[in-house]
């Protein structure tokens, strides 16, 4: 079965600074990946999608994230956040190809401080 | 995103009661979703649908029930409500090529 895992349940950064959240998936076949934003109060939002082609991905709001294959990675990036970028992040997989039932990560919860 | 609508978005219900959690979405999507959120344990995922005939148990199902009444609808039922299915609910949808799109969510508790 897939697994995925976020191993920072809690980040505290002041503004400005850098931003990488780990994830890492178990599937070891084609897969697609998500990284999904949960704003205080609010429903999950899709930040941004790997399906296939190039591993950099860039989603909304300056995030991005990197597939690297060998290391089952699909790591989160920003170089500066903001306060506003309070928020938790899920990172999840499914099977590329088929049906998509997807797999959630348990969750990164950020904490920006002004 | 008013794509994907839940209703109610809040509910206190006691022990024992039966209790349906409705999702509609106006997407055109033909798979639709539900789970549910505790904290700490992310998105577990209780249903999911592929299409009007198709239902499928997802990893924690036991306690519920879902119903396809069209393309657009997927209710969540739980026949006998416990305190610990206190919870979070999100419906979802997608199609072959998309992700999941999420609705607002449900605030259950369960006293």
């Amino acid at each position: 079965a897939q697994s995925v895992s976020q191993h920072n349940h809690h980040v505290i950064l002041s503004e400005a600074a850098s931003l990488e959240l780990g994830c890492n998936y178990s599937y070891g076949g084609t897969v697609n990946l998500f990284w999904y934003v949960q704003y205080p109060g609010q429903h999950l939002q899709l930040l941004l999608k790997y399906f296939s082609g190039d591993p950099l991905v860039k989603g909304i709001k300056g995030f991005e994230a990197e597939f690297i294959k060998s290391k089952f990675s699909f790591n989160l990036r920003k170089p500066s956040v903001q306060w506003s970028d309070t928020a938790e992040y899920f990172c999840a997989s499914s099977q590329a190809g088929g049906y998509q039932k997807v797999t959630f990560g348990t969750g990164t919860k950020l904490q920006v401080i002004p | 995103d008013a794509d994907v609508t839940q209703t109610p978005r809040n509910r206190i219900t006691k022990t024992g009661k039966r209790i349906m959690l409705e999702c509609s979405q106006t997407k055109g999507h033909d798979r639709m979703y539900w789970y549910r959120q505790d904290p700490g344990l992310g998105l577990r995922l209780i249903y999911y649908s592929f299409d009007v005939k198709d239902i499928n148990k997802g990893e924690i199902s036991d306690g519920y029930s879902v119903s396809r009444q069209a393309q657009a609808k997927f209710s969540l039922s739980l026949e006998s409500a416990i305190p610990n299915q206190t919870a979070l609910y999100f419906c979802a949808t997608s199609d072959l090529r998309s992700p999941q799109y999420f609705g607002p969510g449900t605030r259950l508790t369960v006293t």
